[in-house]
């Protein structure tokens, strides 16, 4: 069985500082991972992935990840964060032997302060 | 080109009723997903269409639960004896490819039951 983990339901940080939205993982085989955001009052959008390769992936918005193989995490991160920034963040996982279903996970919200 | 469009965006129905939920994927994307989300939580996988395959209905919470996909597009989630747990968002979703694509939600369809 496949399963995502964000241990932290809540993240604040000044705008400017840097941020970190945690995700671990659990899966059999090979991992997919995903990092989707859902601003308020609209619908989840993709920001990046992890599929094989550079252990650092960069997607939209300058959001990156760093996929750590043996410590089973894909934590989101951004040098400098904005207010927008502000928004519930969702890790997924998928394993490549499970005909392509997903797991997320139960969500971080963000929130950046001016 | 359109995105994953789903209706009704709400739906108010009572304890008892049946309800369809409707998702009209992207134009060529071979795989649809159900999820569930209610206030405060992750997103709960309900269903997954791939192709002309079975579909994985692993995540059905009841038989009051079903889904069809017809002709490879438009996919209907039918709640059968609405229950008041049964509200939250349901949201649709869909890929193109491989199971390593990410996927492209629609706006969800609220669903209250009184």
């Amino acid at each position: 069985a496949q399963s995502v983990a964000q241990p932290e339901d809540q993240v604040n940080v000044a705008e400017g500082n840097p941020l970190t939205v945690k995700c671990t993982y659990s899966v059999s085989g090979n991992p997919y991972l995903f990092w989707y955001v859902q601003y308020p009052n609209r619908g989840l959008q993709f920001l990046l992935k992890y599929i094989t390769g550079d252990n650092l992936v960069k997607g939209s918005y300058g959001f990156e990840a760093e996929f750590n193989k043996s410590q089973t995490s894909f934590h989101l991160k951004k040098p400098s964060a904005l207010v927008s920034d502000s928004a519930l963040y969702f890790c997924a996982v998928r394993d490549h032997t499970n005909a392509g279903k997903s797991t997320f996970g139960d969500g971080t919200t963000l929130t950046v302060k001016p | 080109g359109a995105g994953v469009s789903q209706s009704p965006s709400n739906k108010v129905t009572e304890k008892g009723k049946d309800v369809e939920l409707r998702c009209d994927p992207i134009s060529g994307h071979t795989a649809l997903y159900w999820y569930r989300q209610s206030l405060g939580q992750g997103l709960e996988f309900l269903i997954y269409f791939q192709g002309n395959s079975a579909p994985d209905k692993s995540g059905l919470p009841s038989d009051r639960f079903s889904a069809e996909r017809t002709g490879g597009s438009v996919s209907t989630l039918t709640i059968q004896r609405t229950q008041q747990e049964d509200s939250a968002v349901y949201l649709c979703a869909s890929t193109y490819g491989g199971i390593s694509n990410e996927q492209f939600f629609g706006p969800g369809t609220r669903l209250t039951v009184l």
